[in-house]
């Protein structure tokens, strides 16, 4: 039973360039979240998708981030126009509850991709 | 809105006990999670609690109080590969998602 999936592992990009950033949840997790760190900094929440519809999507910035969880394949983060401020670690989660759930189980992470701009 | 506080940085001895405390408020409450981040690595989960008291397991145990608003992470018996970030996380129901600390880098010296 394969973990939480994410490719790629590292993202280089040029300021202005397409950064788009791939999650595939444990079999059976139907709830995916999308988080940013900064070096030396906590997780950000970004985004909440449960197959097909954005649950919540309160941490992620209106311009140019955008995110899908398509019923066949994995969640995409997309990043438009990247700038040197996006450079950082985005890590996707999955579980197999969420929103409706009064009793929640752990969230499992991928390993997380490494986005660079230079 | 939710609010979660821990120290930014501690350091202790191997072989010795450290406790990481978090305080956290929240409006819809139902569980904390505390998880182990190495450096360049996905956080891996350490312990979830959702009632008040202590849950041991091995050398790591997780205190809650819900009145308080408050928990700590123990860690008993130090070693060296414990040198990490701790991150405390809250659930929050009417959320629907969890909100993380930024997380307390421990330093652990020989």
């Amino acid at each position: 039973n394969a973990g939480v999936m994410q490719n790629p592992r590292h993202l280089v990009r040029r300021r202005g360039q397409e950064a788009r950033l791939r999650c595939s949840p444990m079999k059976g997790h139907s709830h995916v979240y999308w988080y940013r760190q900064l070096p030396e900094e906590g997780l950000k929440f970004m985004v909440y998708l449960q197959k097909e519809n954005i649950i919540d999507e309160s941490g992620m910035p209106k311009e140019r981030f955008s995110a899908e969880f398509p019923k066949e394949g994995p969640s995409i983060l997309r990043i438009q126009q990247v700038v040197r401020g996006d450079s950082a670690a985005y890590f996707c989660a999955s579980s197999d509850r969420g929103h409706s759930s009064s009793m929640n189980t752990e969230a499992f992470f991928g390993q997380g991709t490494r986005l660079t701009v230079v | 809105g939710q609010n979660i506080d821990q120290p930014t940085e501690m350091t202790a001895t191997e072989g010795a006990i450290v406790q990481i405390n978090c305080t956290y408020q929240t409006s819809g409450f139902n569980g904390l999670f505390w998880y182990q981040q190495h450096a360049g690595e996905a956080p891996t989960f350490l312990s979830y609690n959702v009632l008040d008291g202590l849950e041991e397991k091995g050398r790591f145990s997780s205190f809650l109080s819900r009145s308080k608003g408050y928990s700590y992470l123990l860690l008993k018996e130090l070693q060296m590969k414990d040198s990490a970030s701790y991150l405390c996380a809250v659930w929050d129901t009417n959320a629907g998602k969890s909100t993380f600390g930024d997380g307390t880098t421990l330093t652990v010296k020989p």
